[in-house]
């Protein structure tokens, strides 16, 4: 069973770089056959696509983030990261890191979220 | 960039049918799924490819799209169905996701 677990800071302040890290178990990091993926949900609000990256490296992002974001893998380590750079409270939300089986295949295994709230 | 507009709420009494909209330009054309997410959850897909139920999805559960909308319908709607949902498609001129607004259900 393939299971996600994100990790990183719960509060932040404005300006600063947002960092998280999602541990992926279960034996499919490695076998180049999905894209790891990170969206986002405000507080009461809808879903939002950040981003994802392919095993290979191969990215791509959200225009509306993409000047901001960056998405990178570690398979020694099972790992995929988000780096959010220049943020405001406009960027807090709950975190999820996610999996799908490439395109047009719809994300089935997700992480449990990360709530990140950014305040000064 | 592709939009996907849904109903903010529906209302349903238990036993009756919910059906939840998604329109947007000849989305007859793309592959739709749709999650459900109840409060403090991660969202959970419930149909895919459409029409697709996963595993342990109930029968209840039902999908089609056609033109430029896609519906999800709950049959016997149950107070346990009541959720937010979400659909969701892949915009392959872009290579983008893009999720629908969301709809609460809620259950009377």
């Amino acid at each position: 069973q393939v299971q996600l677990q994100e990790s990183g800071p719960g509060l932040m302040k404005p300006s600063q770089t947002l960092s998280l890290t999602c541990t992926v178990s279960g034996g499919s990091f490695s076998s180049g056959s999905y894209f790891w993926t990170w969206i986002r949900q405000p507080a009461g609000k809808g879903l939002e696509w950040i981003g994802r990256i392919y095993a290979s490296g191969s990215t791509n992002y959200n225009p509306s983030l993409k000047s901001r974001v960056t998405i990178s893998v570690d398979k020694s380590k099972n790992q995929f990261s988000l780096k959010v750079i220049s943020v405001t409270a406009a960027d807090t939300a709950v975190y999820y890191c996610a999996r799908s089986a490439g395109h047009p295949n719809p994300v089935d295994y997700w992480g449990r979220g990360n709530l990140v709230t950014v305040s000064s | 960039s592709y939009v996907l507009t849904q109903p903010p709420s529906v209302s349903v009494a238990p036993e009756k049918t919910a059906r939840i909209t998604c329109g947007a330009n000849n989305i007859g054309t793309k592959s739709v799924h749709w999650y459900q997410q109840k409060p403090g959850q991660a969202p959970v897909v419930v149909i895919s490819f459409d029409t697709d139920r996963p595993s342990g999805i109930p029968e209840r559960f039902s999908g089609s799209n056609s033109g430029n909308v896609a519906t999800l319908t709950i049959n016997r709607v149950e107070a346990a169905d009541e959720a937010d949902y979400y659909c969701q498609v892949w915009v392959s001129g872009g290579d983008q996701v893009v999720f629908g607004g969301g709809t609460k259900l809620t259950v009377l």
